[in-house]
């Protein structure tokens, strides 16, 4: 089953404006994870948070998670044209094992 | 330089046939897993293995089966008891300190049925 759900399903921004990405889940974790993909290749790993973790940045990445929510936020901050792309939120509960919610589809128009 | 390959990137089967379709990597990772992604969907589970001559069912298991004969191989085989095969499928495979640095994917195959 499905543990991570993103919001919104769909983005469209104009290029230098911030997206947000948002993500919740339904059982403890050890750690998130975001990952993007372009269209019709596989996935590359962006960043992971752990679950005594709050905040933490890469970049123009920023991952906040709310434990409490069962809840996580993948800001972009600056965006590009080459950002456009697919962002999956991952979540880790126990034995490695990853379960992805159904993503989010960004456009940055240039 | 080290990374996932799966093969063939495109891959067309007859109604009946099974297929196998290849996943390798030179990382040394010991974990492996193979993910179906459905048009607009997230990626399921198949099949995970975490050590060689090992592996677990994930999610939607039924249909497929694996092997881990080696820590560098981890091929499917989507049988002909898989009803609806077409779908993009993704392998991964992570190290002891996953925790650390994620998943590696590889770029996918993407199998349809004829």
């Amino acid at each position: 089953s499905q543990q991570g759900e993103e919001d919104p399903q769909a983005l469209s921004i104009q290029e230098g404006e911030n997206a947000t990405m948002n993500c919740s889940y339904k059982t403890s974790i050890n750690n998130l994870q975001w990952y993007r993909q372009n269209s019709g290749r596989g996935l590359v790993h962006l960043i992971l948070i752990r679950s005594n973790e709050r905040e933490k940045h890469s970049g123009r990445l920023r991952v906040t998670l709310d434990t409490s929510k069962k809840s996580s936020s993948l800001l972009i901050t600056a965006s590009r044209a080459a950002d456009t792309a697919s962002y999956f939120c991952a979540t880790e509960a126990s034995g490695s094992r990853l379960t992805f919610g159904e993503g989010t589809q960004l456009t940055v128009n240039p | 330089d080290g990374g996932i390959t799966q093969s063939p990137k495109y891959l067309f089967r007859k109604e009946g046939q099974n297929v196998t379709l290849s996943c390798e990597q030179n990382l040394n990772h010991d974990a492996m897993y193979w993910y179906r992604q459905d048009p607009g969907q997230g990626l399921r589970l198949i099949y995970y293995s975490q050590i060689v001559n090992d592996f677990q069912k994930g999610d939607i298991a039924e249909g497929y089966s694996v092997s881990r004969e080696k820590k560098e191989s981890f091929p499917l085989t989507v049988t002909s008891a898989q009803k609806n095969p077409t779908a993009f499928y993704l392998c991964a495979s992570m190290s002891g300190n996953g925790v650390l640095y994620g998943y590696t994917f590889g770029s996918g195959t993407r199998l349809t049925v004829v």
